[in-house]
């Protein structure tokens, strides 16, 4: 199984001001990607982060907002830019080796995200 | 796009009782994985269904995903205080995920 570190756990931000949160895998993958749990909800999809190259952005979320880079196939960064209280959420990195052998998604411990 | 509905949203259960969640898509899907997320955790993966009517157990997990491939139920039997949590289904169709609203499970001793 993939151990995955995430952080920070958690933040309290000033709005308009911006949050970079990392995922670091302990192994190779083919895919990471963000989501974004809202307390007592289901995960959403933000984005895959695409190593060397942009993200794929879902509905609703943009690359001026949500920047994310992968720099190599271990690593990867979103950033929550101009945040507003909306933005409050918990944020999830994930990584899945889609097309192996292991079918499950692995999940960090997610950055638990405060706006005031 | 894809859409997977899950119900109920919460379920309330006496300790030894059963119950079920289930799952439903607006497409047919390549697989459909299960998730359980613990008050304060992450999603931790359960299990994948990828056949047309096929049924795994668990010890007292039941999973079953329908002919069509468009709904899945997981079913418990004897439920425990250690069954508390959110149960996701997780459907998909080319390479994403999509996520099931969440069954939250609260137990009564």
């Amino acid at each position: 199984s993939a151990v995955i570190s995430q952080k920070p756990s958690r933040d309290i931000c000033q709005r308009g001001t911006s949050l970079t949160i990392q995922c670091q895998v302990d192994s190779q993958v083919t895919m990471m990607f963000w989501y974004r749990q809202q307390p007592g909800q289901s995960l959403t999809l933000i984005a895959t982060a695409n190593q060397g190259s942009e993200a794929t952005y879902e509905s609703g979320f943009v690359i001026d907002k949500f920047p994310i880079s992968r720099p190599n196939l271990t690593f990867s960064t979103l950033t929550v830019s101009n945040m507003s209280p909306e933005d409050s959420s918990i944020y999830l990195c994930s990584v899945e080796d889609v097309w192996g052998l292991r079918p499950e998604a692995f999940f960090g411990q997610g950055t638990r995200l405060t706006v005031v | 796009g894809q859409q997977v509905m899950q119900i109920p949203q919460y379920q309330h259960v006496q300790e030894g009782e059963d119950f079920t969640t289930y799952c439903n898509s607006s497409t047919t899907l390549s697989n459909i994985q299960w998730y359980k997320q613990r008050p304060g955790g992450h999603p931790v993966f359960l299990i994948q269904l990828v056949k047309s009517g096929e049924v795994k157990k668990q010890k007292r997990l039941t999973f079953q995903f329908g002919e069509a491939k468009k709904n899945s139920s997981l079913h418990i039997t004897a439920t425990q205080t250690t069954d508390v949590g959110t149960y996701f289904c997780a459907g998909r169709a080319d390479y994403k995920l999509s996520f099931g609203a969440g069954t939250t499970v609260t137990v009564r001793a």
